[in-house]
């Protein structure tokens, strides 16, 4: 059974530090990975996607990297913002569905 | 193009009373998805639909939990009789054929309050 845990909980930041949210996943045969992120009672955005032949994808401040043979992914926030303060999920996708992790909030302090 | 559509936003109700939340996803995306997320987790597929089928729905509680999606477009999740534990955010995700490439898309979700 797929297991996916993300650390750390939460993470509180100043502005302009650079930061990294780690992604762990049990099962390697994954169709892709997805990064979102969810705002206090919104829905989920999607952030990035990276297919699982792929080593990392980039969206401005953003990079996520894949690495299946040790079950890993981090994604990567540079020069962090308060507007950047949410809950960060990461998700596979494994057998047609999406299965998350309980999602890292972070906090970026102005 | 507009995105997936969820209502109600927010929904309270007492427990053992039913109550049902609508979704339209993105047009022309042919697979449709429930996902329950409680407080403080990660959400969790209920059921996915491709087209107007049922594929998936290992994880939909079926003595109190139904879905439809008539002519594989709009979708209905219905909870007959609600209890304290079904308290949560229910979100409705849709992806096209290239869902593999492309991922999925999430609506804003229901936040349905069983008191």
């Amino acid at each position: 059974k797929q297991e996916v845990t993300q650390i750390p909980a939460a993470l509180s930041v100043p502005e302009g530090e650079n930061l990294v949210l780690n992604c762990s996943f049990t099962d390697s045969a994954i169709y892709n990975l997805q990064w979102f992120r969810q705002d206090p009672g919104k829905g989920l955005t999607s952030l990035l996607l990276i297919q699982s032949s792929q080593r990392e994808q980039t969206s401005g401040r953003l990079n996520a990297s894949l690495d299946k043979s040790s079950g890993r992914s981090t994604l990567y926030i540079a020069a962090s913002q308060p507007g950047d303060s949410a809950t960060y999920l990461c998700a596979v996708h494994n057998t047609g569905k999406l299965i998350f992790g309980q999602g890292t909030t972070l906090q970026v302090k102005p | 193009e507009a995105g997936v559509v969820q209502s109600p936003r927010y929904k309270i109700i007492e427990k053992k009373q039913p109550v049902a939340f609508w979704c339209n996803p993105i047009s022309g995306h042919n697979t449709l998805y429930w996902y329950r997320q409680n407080l403080g987790q990660g959400p969790e597929l209920l059921i996915r639909y491709e087209n107007e089928e049922a594929v998936d729905d290992s994880q939909l509680p079926k003595d109190r939990f139904s879905a439809e999606r008539l002519k594989g477009v709009d979708s209905t999740l219905k909870i007959q009789p609600a209890e304290l534990g079904d308290s949560a955010v229910y979100l409705c995700a849709s992806s096209s054929e290239a869902g593999e490439m492309v991922g999925q898309f999430f609506g804003p979700g229901t936040r349905l309050t069983v008191l």
